[in-house]
């Protein structure tokens, strides 16, 4: 696609529920990035595909998270027994590997909000 | 490890006033280098990058020269426009790993 595309763009879900946000990169990215990004903050680092593989998950804060990019493309990050506390805005960014200079290019992001 | 370190904002300048938004890095290697935007209610786009030592990037009268002697990539604009209001982020990529961002600046420019 011509960018990165994130679905929804808005989510509202109750404390306690699952949710899927889903990112379809840039064609050919091999790199994808999930960050959450509070009011105010800058983004916070949650998990990096190189591929299919999660090649750093250290960001993700506890075991309700999880990510997944079966097939290198589209990636899907899942919260399990959301809290109010997960309320962010969750960005996605691809990018190539290998080439030097390359940057991400971001999504718009999904609001969750937990109410 | 790599990390990415700027000035903490927020910054607030008069219109037609010089800015300068600090950025220090460590890196192992040779890192690319970037600054990211953020506009009210909008995503992060890229404003500016170098890709090596005393490379400039430049971009909407923004600048910034990639300093490896003092691992610096300072933001600078000459005459900043209501316009220019947003967060800033300095960020590099490692080209081996995760890119990195700092926590962002923000700038306040009153007519």
């Amino acid at each position: 696609g011509a960018g990165v595309s994130q679905t929804p763009s808005n989510k509202v879900t109750e404390k306690g529920k699952y949710v899927e946000l889903r990112c379809d990169p840039i064609s050919g990215h091999t790199a994808l990035y999930w960050y959450r990004q509070s009011l105010g903050q800058g983004p916070e680092f949650l998990i990096y595909f190189q591929g299919t593989g999660a090649a750093d998950d250290s960001g993700l804060p506890n075991d309700r998270f999880f990510a997944v990019r079966p097939e290198g493309s589209v990636s899907t990050l899942k919260i399990q027994r959301t809290e109010r506390g997960d309320s962010a805005v969750y960005l996605c960014a691809s990018s190539l590997t290998g080439v030097v200079g390359t940057e991400a290019f971001f999504g718009q992001g999904t609001r969750l909000t937990v109410v | 490890g790599n990390s990415v370190t700027q000035m903490e904002g927020p910054v607030t300048l008069s219109e037609e006033a010089f800015l300068t938004i600090n950025c220090t890095y460590t890196a192992t290697g040779y890192p690319s280098l970037f600054w990211y935007v953020q506009y009210p209610g909008e995503g992060l786009q890229l404003l500016l990058k170098a890709t090596k030592a005393d490379d400039k990037g430049s971009n909407k009268g923004f600048e910034a020269t990639y300093r490896k002697e003092t691992t610096s990539f300072h933001l600078e604009k000459g005459s900043v426009q209501v316009s220019d209001s947003a967060v800033y982020f300095c960020a590099l990529n490692p080209r081996d790993d995760k890119i990195i961002f700092g926590k962002g600046t923000r700038l306040h420019i009153l007519p």
